[in-house]
């Protein structure tokens, strides 16, 4: 089953304009990641926030998690046309040093128009 | 260092046949995921792998089944396949398979049942 929810399903922006996607999800969690996707390629690894950290940054991207509302999102800044890609959060339970699985949210599509 | 190695990158099978994907983590990663991606149920985690064992499995049948070796590396097989096992198969490696790392992915496999 899907824990988390990206929202909006879709997205369309000017280059250069920010884009700003959202994550829900519903039990506790270890840490939560961020994915891109290319036309259903492999998975790009983006940033991981911890569920102790409150913010991060890589580059243009800036990541926020909100433990108290099981939330987070990703700021993807002065877009340009190669952001153009399905972005994933993804969250990993809290099962410390045993087997663990990501849990995929159905993503949100984001077009940036040249 | 190189990165998740996926083959073959397509396939094309019948109904009824079955299918053997492979996988090469990152070097020096003992974890080895699978997931399914189809555009219906998203991306699902199908098992997870660790130092040759099976340490977690989704929720798919039994036609689904892995394996890891000695080097790490990893197959999954499908037997008799069925028109809906058509999908991208995604493989993805980390360290240990704790609840605090990065998971990285392959490039896919993408299969299509006819």
């Amino acid at each position: 089953s899907q824990q988390g929810e990206e929202d909006p399903q879709a997205l369309s922006i000017q280059e250069g304009e920010n884009a700003t996607m959202n994550c829900s999800y519903k039990t506790s969690i270890n840490n939560l990641q961020w994915y891109r996707q290319n036309s259903g390629r492999g998975l790009v690894h983006l940033i991981l926030i911890r569920s102790n950290e409150r913010e991060k940054h890589s580059g243009r991207l800036r990541v926020t998690l909100d433990t108290s509302k099981k939330s987070s999102s990703l700021l993807i800044t002065a877009s340009r046309a190669a952001d153009t890609a399905s972005y994933f959060c993804a969250t990993g339970p809290t099962y410390g040093a045993g087997s663990y699985q990501l849990t995929f949210g159905k993503g949100t599509k984001l077009s940036v128009i040249p | 260092k190189a990165g998740v190695t996926q083959t073959p990158r397509y396939l094309i099978k019948t109904r009824g046949q079955q299918v053997t994907l492979s996988c090469s983590p990152i070097s020096g990663h003992r974890s080895v995921s699978w997931y399914q991606q189809t555009p219906g149920q998203g991306l699902q985690f199908l098992f997870e792998y660790f130092s040759e064992t099976q340490r977690n499995k989704g929720n798919f049948p039994g036609r689904f089944s892995g394996r890891q070796f000695s080097n790490s590396r990893s197959e999954m097989n499908v037997s008799t396949l069925e028109l809906g096992d058509s999908a991208l198969y995604l493989c993805a490696s980390s360290l240990s398979g704790t609840g605090t790392e990065t998971q990285y992915f392959g490039p896919g496999t993408r299969l299509l049942v006819l």
